[in-house]
């Protein structure tokens, strides 16, 4: 069924250092992926999507571009702020639901 | 557009208990999916509900059930509790699952201690 593993944690980096967060899947046929992010005590919000292959999705001025050839969904930012420190989720659809990477916690120093 | 919608923020309960968790849909929403995230780790899928008739289930014991209805809001109850139900409860709405590129847009949480 379909998976996606996605890189360990956790990620420190400076202020305005380039981000990426690796994220490969497994599945049948094209679904939509996604990433989510997680602030600190609060819940999951959509970060951004892409619904085929090629398509890339962005906001915030994070960046993801569905590979078929590599299977793979790596978040990107080319300056982080602090205010990105959260836990990074890449999901896809499995049926009715979405299944998760384990997530990857990221903190920015100034 | 008013987004999803959790009650309540924090409950903390005894071993044994019983809990009820409360979603409301994001507008024009008409399923509504529950995950458990336990601490450190991603979202594990409990269950979901389209039409007031439950959509599909993970793998979690029977003393987890769910309602939703007329107006696709939600409950998750979950009795006798143990210590390993202690997690954030997320819901999630969508429009229609089944359509490729549908998206499940998450509520707040319900922190849920059990002691």
């Amino acid at each position: 069924g379909n998976s996606v593993t996605q890189m360990e944690g956790p990620v420190t980096l400076s202020e305005e250092a380039f981000l990426t967060i690796n994220c490969t899947y497994t599945a049948t046929g094209y679904p939509s992926l996604f990433w989510y992010v997680q602030y600190p005590g609060e819940g999951l919000q959509l970060l951004l999507k892409a619904t085929k292959a090629d398509d890339k999705g962005s906001n915030k001025g994070f960046e993801a571009t569905y590979r078929k050839e590599t299977t793979s969904f790596h978040l990107e930012k080319g300056s982080v702020q602090v205010s990105d420190s959260a836990v990074y989720f890449c999901a896809l659809p499995r049926a009715q639901k979405l299944v998760f990477g384990q997530g990857t916690r990221l903190t920015i120093n100034p | 557009e008013t987004g999803v919608t959790q009650s309540p923020t924090h409950l903390i309960k005894t071993r044994g208990q019983q809990v009820t968790l409360r979603c409301s849909s994001q507008s024009g929403h008409n399923t509504v999916s529950w995950y458990q995230q336990a601490l450190g780790q991603g979202p594990q899928f409990i269950f979901q509900y389209y039409r007031e008739e439950e959509n599909g289930r993970g793998n979690f014991p029977p003393r987890f059930s769910g309602l939703q209805f007329p107006n696709y809001s939600s409950e998750l109850n979950v009795n006798a509790l143990e210590l390993d139900d202690s997690a954030l409860y997320l819901c999630a709405s969508s429009l229609v699952w089944g359509v490729e590129g549908d998206t499940q847009y998450f509520g707040p949480g319900t922190r849920l201690t059990v002691l």
